[in-house]
């Protein structure tokens, strides 16, 4: 049971490249989350899928798209990267919607975008 | 601005004593929770507490909760290296449902 899995670890983009970050979960969530850390700040929602086949805007959608592959599935593609998505990426997932259920993180994927 | 705001920002004590973190929030909530972040890590839960829960216990963890003065307090007792880290408070807020996460409070634990 390896809970939320996310790929890659880190990886550095140039200005204007494009990637997907892949995140998987194995708990039959679901709900799953996509969040930013920037430094010496907490998380910020970026989007959201309350369940299969649903998903949406959060806190800082600009510059992000999401899809939700499938229950296990969820992934976050930058389609342009800019210097200001340099940031810690974390996916999560959670058994129901509505915020009344803990959130299960994954490692986080480090980007920097040069 | 921030829905939940950790005090203090740092706290260093040794191993042994009591750490108490506080979370004011601005707006009602439906519950609120404690996360914990060791570095370069994710997130791992904590406590979650109701709006309609006053205090809750997890092995050394206390957390409590006054809905009149939007304010949490984490206490962990007999503090241990291994609980060096960065707590964070998230809430839900009424009508909405997502949480909203503070930007935490980082502890040092010294042996």
């Amino acid at each position: 049971n390896a809970g939320v899995t996310q790929t890659p670890k880190f990886q550095v983009l140039k200005t204007g490249q494009s990637m997907t970050l892949q995140c998987a979960q194995d708990m039959n969530h679901n709900s799953m989350y996509w969040y930013r850390q920037d430094p010496g700040m907490g998380l910020r929602l970026i989007y959201y899928s309350a369940s299969e086949g649903t998903t949406d805007k959060g806190e800082v959608p600009n510059g992000y798209n999401v899809s939700r592959l499938n229950k296990r599935e969820f992934s976050l593609r930058l389609e342009s990267a800019a210097p200001s998505q340099t940031s810690v990426y974390f996916c999560a997932s959670s058994p129901t919607s509505g915020g009344r259920d803990t959130q299960y993180f994954g490692p986080g994927t480090r980007l920097t975008v040069l | 601005s921030q829905q939940g705001e950790e005090d203090p920002q740092a706290l260093s004590i040794q191993e042994g004593e009591n750490a108490t973190m506080n979370c004011s929030y601005k707006t009602s909530i439906n519950n609120l929770q404690w996360y914990r972040q060791n570095s370069g890590r994710g997130l791992v839960h904590l406590i979650l507490i109701r709006s309609n829960e006053r205090e809750k216990h997890s092995g050394r963890l206390r957390v409590t909760l006054d809905t009149s003065k939007k304010s949490s307090s984490l206490l962990i007792t007999a503090s241990r290296a291994a609980d060096t880290a960065s707590y964070f408070c998230a809430t839900v807020v009424s009508g909405y449902s997502t949480l909203t996460f503070g930007k935490g409070t980082m502890l040092l634990v010294s042996p």
